[in-house]
């Protein structure tokens, strides 16, 4: 079966430091990866994803994310947080088997402080 | 255009009644999803229907009914609603190209 952990409830940074906000997952077969963003009232948004190729993937926004696969890890970065940038993370998996669904993380609520 | 909208965005109704929400996409995308986002926002898989066919049903009541009139449209009908209902349902669509899935907004149902 299929899962993502994001093991942070809440991440505060201050406007222009970098952010990082985790991921772990586990698939039995080869890992697509993706990560979204959800403002107040609002769906989600793509951001980035990894299918396959450099491991460092680079989305909207500015942001980036590194897939390392001896630590089953997907974490998303950017270099200098704008307060624009609060909102609510998803990280999401699923197999290169078809159509089939998304398996979210619980989502990390990212907060940037002015 | 907007890519997948969903109608109604918002939804307040009483406890037993029985409602229904729509999906509709313009992206002539062959696979389609409902998601439900609980009180906590987590967000987990309901159905997901692939040419108009039911390709998965992940434990839901069967309450709930999707129902595909075609290809563009995935609605959401739910029948004698619960307190535990309520939530915000999203419905997705999966681009075979790119492997990526788009949202809709999403509707919160409250129910009373």
């Amino acid at each position: 079966a299929q899962s993502v952990a994001q093991p942070e409830d809440q991440v505060n940074v201050a406007e222009g430091n970098p952010l990082t906000v985790k991921c772990t997952y586990s698939v039995s077969g080869n890992p697509y990866l993706f990560w979204y963003v959800q403002y107040p009232n609002r769906g989600l948004q793509f951001l980035l994803k990894y299918i396959t190729g450099d491991n460092l993937v680079k989305g909207s926004y500015g942001f980036e994310a590194e897939f390392n696969k001896s630590q089953t890890s997907f974490h998303l970065k950017k270099p200098s947080a704008l307060v624009s940038d609060s909102a609510l993370y998803f990280c999401a998996v699923r197999e290169n088997s078809g159509n089939t669904p998304l398996v979210f993380g619980k989502g990390t609520r990212l907060s940037v402080i002015a | 255009d907007t890519a997948v909208s969903q109608t109604p965005k918002y939804l307040v109704t009483q406890m037993g009644n029985d409602k229904s929400i729509k999906c509709e996409q313009n992206l002539g995308h062959d696979t389609m999803y409902w998601y439900k986002q609980d009180s906590k926002k987590f967000l987990k898989i309901m159905f997901s229907y692939n040419n108009k066919e039911l390709i998965i049903n992940e434990t839901v009541p069967n309450r709930f009914s999707p129902k595909s009139p075609d290809k563009a449209h995935l609605n959401l009908h739910i029948n004698s609603l619960e307190l535990g209902d309520s939530a915000v349902y999203f419905c997705a669509t999966h681009s075979p190209h790119g492997d990526t899935q788009y949202f809709g907004p999403g509707t919160r149902l409250t129910v009373l």
